[in-house]
């Protein structure tokens, strides 16, 4: 059974259309996380959110905002997705670090593309 | 400059044979190191993760190992099926309290019947 489900699998949009995608799990994790994956390369991680306190990373475009209302959902909002946008998106979750293995349990991903 | 530096960077192989692929790190401290399978169009899904004191881990026909001390791990495949073809992921936490993650580029598999 899914742990980690991302919605929609894949979503197209249009040059500077707002769009948002949407991450939710049934694992109670306090972390959740959220990257992007370009072709051929490693996930690059966007944020993360330890229960309600939001963790930007330093090079994370403004473009680029999230909300988590509760443990189980996490969106993520691009305002004026680019073309450079397209990509892979990747939800994950996991322990926090010192509480048992922090491994963390990725999503199917959400595959964007920007027309 | 990467701190996950994975070999070779996409390999095949004929169904059934074994294959290695190889992990070099300078990530410190060191929490633990996982490796990741990932199908094209899909999100990684974890294999192995291994702490400082682990020096081999198994999960089906997928066996890691690590050596801390020349920070280097390896992922060997036996028996090599058709549903092996994949991209593998190094992953190496660091034990800070950060949890951004240093990802190898991966080592893509193809598996030839």
């Amino acid at each position: 059974d899914a742990m980690v489900i991302q919605n929609p699998r894949y979503q197209v949009t249009q040059f500077g259309k707002p769009v948002t995608l949407s991450c939710s799990q049934t694992l109670n994790h306090n972390v959740m996380y959220w990257y992007q994956q370009k072709s051929s390369q490693a996930p690059k991680l966007l944020f993360h959110y330890y229960d309600k306190d939001f963790n930007n990373e330093a090079d994370t475009p403004d473009n680029f905002q999230s909300r988590r209302p509760n443990t189980s959902f996490c969106f993520l909002d691009i305002r004026s997705p680019g073309l450079g946008d397209a990509a892979m998106y990747l939800c994950a979750t996991s322990r926090p670090k010192g509480q048992g293995e922090d491994i963390q349990y990725f999503g199917a991903g959400t595959r964007l593309s920007v027309l | 400059k990467n701190q996950v530096e994975q070999s070779p960077q996409s390999l095949i192989i004929l169904e059934g044979k074994n294959c290695t692929l190889q992990c070099n790190y300078t990530v410190s401290p060191f929490s633990n190191l996982r490796w990741y399978k990932q199908d094209t169009g899909r999100g990684p899904v974890s294999l192995t993760i291994m702490t400082f004191s682990e020096n081999t881990k198994s999960n089906g026909r997928y066996t890691a190992t690590l050596d801390a001390d020349t920070k280097q791990s390896s992922l060997h495949i036996t028996a090599s099926q058709l549903s092996d073809s994949a991209s593998y992921i190094c992953v190496v936490s660091g034990k800070s309290n950060d949890y951004k993650l240093s990802f190898g580029a991966g080592t893509t598999v193809t598996v030839r019947a």
